[in-house]
């Protein structure tokens, strides 16, 4: 089966560092996405891992490692802007075609 | 043009109505996408669409019926639903691509169900 595990809620301070966990169990992976969605919003797309290591985009980083089935999402220099929730999603192929699989959602709080 | 459009923006509806929910996108992406979202839960996958073909159904119930005329536009039909089926309903596109393939989702139609 398909299990992809988040932190349901996270508080950090503004200017601050932020790392949100995503672990996930799929027997087809082919991707690793973040996106952000504001409430009320559309999700939008963040960054995306398919080899092990980090991958770096501005004040946003994402990190995986296959063999462990672990992710996370490196948030720097918080800013209120960044409330939200984020949501990993597996792109998976076991079905033959591609289908992303969200995981729970975590809703990050920036204090001022 | 990185813009996937959904139609209408909201949506009241009483058990016996029948409606329908439009997306659009012209970024030529073969695959598109229907999801649930309930409030503070991830988007749920319902339908997916590969080369305007029906690929995935998420044994979703029958009062939902997907249709993708061309490979521009995606729709879904709503028929004797219930209040439960009361949430955002999100439609995304994406290549198929060994690359990134990241989605693009629309805003969304917040549907009610009276």
């Amino acid at each position: 089966g398909q299990n992809i595990d988040q932190p349901t809620e996270m508080t950090a301070t503004e200017g601050a560092i932020v790392q949100i966990n995503c672990t996930y169990q799929t027997s087809g992976f082919n991707g690793l996405f973040w996106y952000q969605q504001h409430a009320g919003e559309a999700p939008t797309f963040l960054s995306y891992n398919v080899l092990d290591g980090l991958e770096e985009k501005g004040r946003f980083s994402s990190f995986l490692s296959r063999s462990k089935g672990y992710s996370y999402l490196l948030l720097k220099e918080l800013q209120m802007k960044d409330s939200a929730s984020y949501l990993c999603a597996v792109r998976d192929t076991t079905s033959g075609t591609y289908k992303y699989i969200f995981g729970t959602g975590t809703r990050l709080k920036v204090l001022a | 043009d990185t813009e996937v459009t959904q139609t209408p923006k909201h949506l009241v509806m009483g058990m016996t109505n029948k409606k329908s929910l439009k997306c659009e996108q012209h970024m030529g992406h073969r695959a598109m996408y229907w999801y649930k979202q309930k409030a503070k839960k991830p988007p749920e996958l319902m339908f997916v669409y590969s080369y305007e073909k029906l690929s995935i159904n998420e044994s979703v119930p029958s009062r939902f019926s997907p249709e993708c005329p061309n490979s521009s536009l995606l729709n879904l039909h709503l028929h004797a639903l219930q209040p439960e089926d009361s949430a955002l309903y999100l439609c995304a596109s994406s290549v198929i691509s060994q690359g990134a393939g990241e989605q693009y989702f629309g805003p969304g139609t917040r549907l009610t169900v009276t």
